[in-house]
């Protein structure tokens, strides 16, 4: 199984700053990578396929890249509304793995 | 809109079993894959199953392999899954979710709100 390894586990920033974040895959998964946000009592909303597609609706302060084995969510001024949890997965092979999580928090 | 609610949670005991079923709406249901991802509350997501749009290729992680199976009806728009041998362990909400393609190797880009399974003695 690909074993995903996010870091930090928990980022602190204040609005406005820039947010990375950083998702290290256990063998090469290509671009085969989704980023995901979730708030507290909520479910997950997907931001980013494909490594770098932001999907429907994302605004464009979110911003993934990287390929092969390491990868990154930038986030580029931080809003209120972003202080959550964020996690990648890997869609390139099964089973489908999500990494442990970075909280960013104020 | 595209909707997908979960039902079927509850409390039971080790070794039972039980049915979670997952209704979706706002979208052409036989035209997506679907997956179970589940929670334990404070914790990590964890990817359960996912099965293709028409049925035929279905997959499990090596947690739940043996002991759960997905499934689906198109007809009613249904996505189902059933849990037996249930273990202490598998204490978690579980969440349904839409690929966003026909296969299963897709991210997930709708998501309903959960249900939670208790098991304990």
């Amino acid at each position: 199984e690909v074993l995903m390894t996010q870091s930090p586990a928990t980022l602190s920033v204040s609005p406005g700053e820039r947010a990375t974040l950083s998702c290290r895959a256990s063998e090469s998964i290509n671009t085969i990578l989704a980023w995901y946000q979730q708030k507290p009592g909520q479910a997950p909303r997907l931001l980013i396929h494909g490594a770098s597609t932001r999907a429907t609706g994302i605004p464009a302060r979110f911003s993934g890249s990287g390929s092969g084995t390491e990868f990154t969510l930038t986030i580029s001024s931080l809003q209120s509304e972003d202080f959550a949890v964020y996690y990648c997965q890997q869609y390139n092979n099964w089973p489908l793995t999500f990494g442990g999580g970075t909280k960013v928090e104020i | 809109q595209v909707q997908v609610e979960e039902s079927g949670g509850g409390v039971v005991q080790p070794g039972g079993s039980l049915r979670l079923s997952c209704a979706a709406s706002g979208f052409t249901f036989s035209a997506y894959g679907l997956h179970w991802v589940r929670q334990v509350p404070g914790e990590g997501l964890d990817w359960v199953a996912v099965i293709s749009s028409d049925g035929t290729n279905k997959y499990y992680a090596a947690s739940v392999k043996g002991r759960f199976t997905i499934s689906r009806d198109n007809a009613r728009q249904t996505l189902y899954l059933q849990m037996n041998s249930l273990r202490v362990e598998d204490t978690a909400i579980y969440y349904c979710a839409r690929g966003t393609g026909r296969t299963g190797y897709e991210p997930s880009d709708y998501w309903g709100q959960g249900t939670l399974v208790t098991v304990s003695s």
